[in-house]
C-alpha cells in the first residue's frame, strides 16, 4: 500500500530533550515536506526537500532540523524542544511539482506534547 | 502577503447542500487545491483547479475564479461522514502551497 509513515503518532517529553520523529514514504517521492498544525491557523510548512540532499526552509524552521541522506527518509529532529513546539505535525510526499495528478499524500500525523 | 480565508467554522443538514468558500492572494497562481480532514487524521486530496470554471466529482465539486482570486467547494446530499474540516490551499510562483485555517463543517441530522 502507497503510504507516507511517521513515528511516533505520540510523545510527550520535556524541555530541551532532543527528539526525532521519522518519516517514510514507500512511493519513490522526490519531495517530501513537514508541516506543523495548530488551532486557527491552519498548516504551516516547517522544512521541505525537493530531492536527496536538497532541503530548505519553510516558513516556521526555527527550532527544526532536517536531512534527506535517502530518497524515502526525511526525519524531523528537536535538537531542544521547548513548549511552543507542542504541535500535531504531518510529514507529506509528492512525485513531483503540484498539480491534479501530482498532490501531496499526508502521514496519520505525530502529535507532540512538550512539558 | 499571501493570504488564504475561508470562514471557521458552518453548520448543514444531512442531505443538505453546503457551499464552502476560499478567497486567496498569493504572488503568482499555479493552481488551488481542496482538501478534506477528518478530526484527528491526515488531510486527503478532494480537488484541483488551475482554470477557471467549476469540476465536478461525484457529490463534490470545485470552481475557481482567477480573476476575483475566489474557489468554493460544493457538497451535494451531505451525509454525516462529511463532517470534517476542508482545507484551501493555492500554489504560488513559486509552486509553494499557501493554506487556510480550514473550515470546520458540522452535519446535522
Amino acid at each position: 500500500e502507497a503510504q507516507v509513515t511517521q513515528n511516533p503518532r505520540y510523545l510527550i517529553t520535556v524541555t530541551g530533550k532532543k527528539l526525532t520523529v521519522t518519516c517514510s514514504q514507500n512511493m519513490n517521492h522526490e519531495y517530501m515536506s513537514w508541516y506543523r498544525q495548530d488551532p486557527g491557523l491552519g498548516l504551516r510548512q516547517i522544512y521541505y526537500s525537493m530531492n536527496v540532499e536538497v532541503t530548505d526552509k519553510g516558513d516556521v524552521p526555527e527550532g527544526y532540523k532536517v536531512s534527506r541522506k535517502e530518497k524515502r527518509n526525511f526525519p524531523l529532529i528537536l535538537e531542544s524542544p521547548s513548549p511552543n513546539q507542542t504541535s500535531l505535525y504531518f510529514c507529506a510526499s509528492s512525485g513531483g511539482a503540484f498539480s491534479g495528478a501530482n498532490v501531496l499524500t499526508f502521514g496519520a500525523g505525530s502529535r507532540l506534547t512538550v512539558l | 502577503g499571501q493570504n488564504i480565508d475561508q470562514p471557521t467554522e458552518m453548520t448543514a443538514t444531512e442531505g443538505a447542500i453546503v457551499q464552502i468558500n476560499c478567497t486567496y492572494q498569493t504572488s503568482g497562481f499555479n493552481g488551488l487545491f481542496w482538501y478534506q480532514q477528518h478530526a484527528g487524521e491526515a488531510p486527503t486530496f478532494l480537488s484541483y483547479n488551475v482554470l477557471d470554471g467549476l469540476e465536478e466529482k461525484g457529490r463534490f465539486s470545485s470552481f475557481l475564479s482567477r480573476s476575483k482570486g475566489y474557489s468554493y467547494l460544493l457538497l451535494k446530499e451531505l451525509q454525516m461522514k462529511d463532517s470534517a474540516s476542508y482545507l484551501c490551499a493555492a500554489m504560488d510562483s513559486n509552486y509553494q502551497l499557501i493554506w487556510g485555517a480550514g473550515t470546520k463543517l458540522i452535519i446535522k441530522p
